[in-house]
């Protein structure tokens, strides 16, 4: 069965970095974009990037285009989220999802992020 | 991108049906039919409930609809059961490979 489990959350200042990963499998990780969503606490989704199967493009939200960068490693079956600059408002949980054209089915547990 | 607004909290008792709306634009919602819903329990991840509007994923009971006209998707849930208590989400294609999501509504069965 599908599993995406995000490690790499943690505390870091404000202006700090940290790069989220998304180890992928139960399906053929090349095949399929995949997005990042995030939730702040006590606060809805919000979708923050996607990534097309070969990574050759990418598409952010506003609020985090040109701080944050998403990549892929297809030979490691693996998602990234770098975040720079970060702020105390990206404070929230991650998650890595799998793209369908009509949605997002699969999604991982969660990672923490903290920025103080 | 704006949210979409869904209303914040919503219920039912048990047995009865509570429907959920999700209003976007004619750059989100109206514009496409890749309108999907998520459930959320407390500290658990989202769960793929509806997609393109009013198709249910294998394993979701049928108790689940979802519709939509115009601006605005909705979601039906029939037969409210105890476990149905959640947040819901709705979500939306908005164009270039981007995506919105709605404010999210407590469903709560009293």
């Amino acid at each position: 069965q599908v599993q995406l489990v995000e490690s790499g959350g943690g505390v870091v200042q404000p202006g700090g970095s940290l790069r989220l990963s998304c180890v992928a499998s139960g399906f053929t990780f090349s095949e399929i974009s995949m997005q990042w969503v995030r939730q702040a606490p006590g606060k809805g989704l919000e979708w923050l990037a996607h990534i097309r199967l070969d990574g050759s493009n990418q598409y952010y939200v506003g609020s985090v285009e040109g701080r944050f960068i998403v990549s892929r490693d297809n030979s490691k079956n693996t998602l990234y989220l770098q975040m720079n600059s970060l702020r105390i408002e990206d404070t929230a949980v991650y998650y890595c999802a799998t793209d369908a054209d009509w949605g997002f089915p699969d999604w991982g547990q969660g990672t923490l992020v903290t920025v103080s | 991108q704006s949210a979409l607004t869904q209303p914040p909290s919503a219920s039912g008792s048990p047995g009865q049906s509570v429907t959920i709306s999700c209003t976007g634009t004619n750059s989100d919602v109206g514009g496409y039919n890749s309108v999907s819903w998520y459930q959320q329990h407390p500290g658990k991840a989202p769960k793929f409930m509806i997609f393109e509007v009013n198709k249910r994923p294998s394993g979701v009971p049928d108790r689940f609809s979802g519709s939509k006209s115009g601006n605005t998707a909705s979601l039906t849930v029939s037969a409210l059961q105890a476990e149905d208590e959640a947040d819901y989400y709705c979500a939306s294609y908005a164009g270039s490979f981007t995506w919105v999501f709605g404010g999210g509504t407590r469903l709560t069965v009293l």
